[in-house]
């Protein structure tokens, strides 16, 4: 079954800084990359995803790029601000497939104002 | 609209009682998945609905596990006999369909004393 890892576990930054959270995952059949944000007390919350015929997509500060080859995808957001400070998963799964994501362990993400 | 909704939102039950987690998902969403989500730990899936379909209950831990889904709308996820290591985080979430987003609810905190 697909294993996907997450890299770092907690990440610190200063307002205004870059933020960048890596994910490797293990099954070449997966196609499909979602990242959520998590708030304290909430369910997770989708705010990009990827497919696999792209390298990379934006939506304003946050940029999800794609290396297919190496089996890796990191989550990249610009400008941090406060609000930004959350948990954030990766996912990987296969579309065509159950689409059953397999998540990484998190990463969370503090954002010092 | 109404996102997705889980009952109750904490659980405090003794070892070896049952418990009974209810989720009403978004109207007219086909797609229905249970996680678990530990402490410091990723979303594990338990079970998912599509449709009529007969469900993917892959995830589930153990034969304590079991869920339902009545008329295609709510589900109810049911431990039996549960044990300290039930303890965790179970989150709902649904889907027009399996192609589509996931939405999650805000998730049920089991403790299990």
């Amino acid at each position: 079954g697909e294993n996907v890892e997450q890299h770092p576990s907690t990440l610190s930054v200063q307002e205004g800084d870059s933020a960048v959270i890596k994910c490797t995952y293990s099954d070449s059949a997966s196609n499909y990359f979602p990242w959520y944000k998590q708030e304290l007390g909430k369910g997770p919350q989708l705010i990009i995803d990827i497919r696999s015929n792209v390298g990379e997509k934006k939506d304003q500060r946050i940029a999800v790029t794609l290396n297919k080859t190496a089996k890796h995808f990191s989550l990249h957001i610009t400008e941090t601000q406060p609000e930004d400070s959350a948990v954030y998963f990766c996912a990987a799964s296969e579309a065509g497939g159950s689409y059953i994501p397999t998540f990484g362990r998190g990463t969370s993400l503090i954002v010092h104002p | 609209g109404a996102g997705v909704s889980q009952s109750p939102s904490n659980k405090v039950t003794e070892k070896g009682k049952d418990v009974e987690l209810r989720c009403d998902p978004i109207s007219g969403h086909t797609a229905l998945y249970w996680y678990r989500q530990s402490l410091g730990q990723g979303l594990e899936f338990l079970i998912y609905f599509q449709g009529n379909s007969a469900p993917d209950k892959s995830g589930l831990p153990s034969d304590r596990f079991s869920a339902e889904r009545t008329g295609g709308s709510v589900s109810t996820l049911t431990i039996q006999r549960t044990q300290q290591e039930d303890s965790a985080v179970y989150l709902c979430a649904s889907s027009l369909s399996y192609l589509d987003e996931q939405y999650f609810g805000p998730g049920t905190r089991l403790t299990v004393t």
